[in-house]
């Protein structure tokens, strides 16, 4: 299969944790990377790989795999976390590229 | 640090060909190590990978777009373009360039809106 699923919508309170997952087969063979969109605005890479932070991404954001699904871990959310999250990774053949559904995260 | 941009028609007919240019600097679109994606958003939905190529001129696209893309490289002038054929108003959406290397979309371009209508 070549989906990544998202469950479409999630919130959390301000100061707690928040996991966000992604479901597919080829999963269990490559890394997802994960993808911040606030509105209006390009999409910003999260997390990479295992679980690599780029320079500038707070260390409340965290990676991790199980299985088919890929995980985004924020942990003391912040209101400016509220926003929509992807994943990516590639099928299942390797050559292509996919996105997840999509997520969008509320901070109450 | 890479910067993207991207250029192009904002409105395009039904049934004509899209064409989109991603201009690239601080870095070479023929430096090893990455690959050049395109990347749209139709208004108020979520990504869908378009395609890419890598710096030795290979190509892959999304089957799902069935032989209507195609991506290309212009090393002269550092950039990179697509063009997506037999538009429908389907294809309404902002197109945004990125570069991925390592296993993800580093840097991206600001994102340009297309809008198909007659």
């Amino acid at each position: 299969s070549s989906e990544l699923t998202q469950d479409p919508a999630v919130s959390v309170a301000l100061g707690q944790t928040v996991r966000i997952t992604c479901r597919g087969d080829s999963l269990r063979i490559y890394y997802a990377s994960w993808y911040q969109q606030k509105p209006g605005q390009a999409p910003v890479v999260v997390i990479s790989g295992k679980n690599n932070r780029p320079s500038g991404i707070p260390d409340r954001f965290s990676g991790s795999i199980s299985g088919n699904t890929a995980s985004l871990t924020i942990t003391g959310a912040q209101a400016e976390d509220e926003a929509d999250y992807y994943c990516n990774s590639r099928d299942s053949s390797g050559h292509h590229l996919v996105f997840g559904t999509g997520t969008k995260v509320t901070v109450l | 640090q890479l910067q993207l941009q991207e250029s192009g028609s904002g409105l395009v007919k039904p049934s004509q060909t899209l064409s989109l240019t991603c201009a690239v600097s601080g870095g070479s679109i023929s430096s090893g190590g990455y690959s050049w994606s395109w990347i749209r958003q139709p208004p108020g939905k979520g990504l869908e990978w378009i395609g890419y190529i890598y710096h030795s001129g290979d190509t892959y696209y999304n089957p799902s777009l069935r032989g209507r893309v195609t991506i290309s490289l212009d090393r002269s002038k550092n950039q990179f373009s697509l063009k997506l054929s037999s538009v429908t108003a389907a294809d309404t959406a902002v197109y945004y360039c990125a570069n991925y290397g390592d296993g993800a979309f580093d840097f991206w371009g600001q994102g340009t809106l297309v809008t198909v209508s007659s």
